[in-house]
């Protein structure tokens, strides 16, 4: 079935860097971009960017812009979102997210990663 | 372009009609989707196009809308309802704040 696996909760030092990953499964990874999204504890849902699968373009956030990197290996289906200089404000589960797409529209994240908790902390 | 969504909490009982607005500061045609979370999970997609249900979900979920008015409509509330659900443009990917759903 299509589905998004990430890799495991991490915990980390204020000044670290962050590295999650993201398997796709089911389906042509090349054919999607992926997003990803985070969720602060008890917060709303945030966008930090996007990355076409077909050619690595990239959409960041401009909040993120300069601490995130998003990468592909289309030889594994594996996506891949860096942060750098991490905050305690960055503590928050991180999702991947399947776009919905064709190639004049953009529909909606049809398909969620299971989430990755990072916990900056001292 | 922001998004404000109305209200921000309700409480209801099984059966109960319920409906949640989208605002757009500007208008973005139908570029809107909603989602459904439960805690501890990841949004499950409901509507893409301010309209269309995706595939699997339940006909009680509809939408409408289009420009800068948008609704979510639940027609008869079920126990697994109960979720925060928001609104999303695909403009620029922004989410509403969400709106929490309760028991009353």
């Amino acid at each position: 079935q299509v589905q998004l696996v990430q890799s495991g909760a991490e915990v980390k030092k204020p000044g670290a860097s962050v590295k999650v990953s993201c398997k796709a499964s089911g389906y042509t990874f090349t054919s999607y971009g992926i997003s990803w999204v985070r969720q602060a504890p008890g917060q709303g849902l945030e966008w930090m960017g996007w990355i076409s699968a077909y050619n690595g373009n990239t959409n960041y956030a401009q909040k993120l812009q300069g601490r995130v990197t998003m990468t592909t290996d289309t030889s594994t289906s594996t996506a891949y979102m860096e942060l750098r200089s991490l905050r305690s404000d960055d503590t928050a589960v991180y999702y991947c997210a399947r776009l919905l797409s064709s190639r004049f529209r953009k529909y909606a994240f049809d398909i969620w990663g299971q989430g990755t908790m990072v916990t900056v902390s001292s | 372009i922001q998004l404000t969504q109305s209200p921000s909490s309700l409480s209801a009982s099984v059966g109960d009609r319920v409906t949640i607005t989208c605002r757009a500061s500007q208008g973005i045609s139908s570029y809107l989707a909603w989602y459904q979370q439960k805690p501890g999970k990841a949004p499950k997609l409901l509507i893409y196009a301010a309209s269309t249900l995706q595939s699997g979900v339940p006909s009680r979920f509809s939408g409408s809308g289009s420009g800068t008015d948008f609704t979510l409509t639940i027609s008869s509330l079920q126990p697994e309802d109960f979720a925060t659900y928001y609104c999303q443009q695909l403009n620029s990917y922004l989410f509403g704040p969400g709106t929490k759903v309760d028991i009353k």
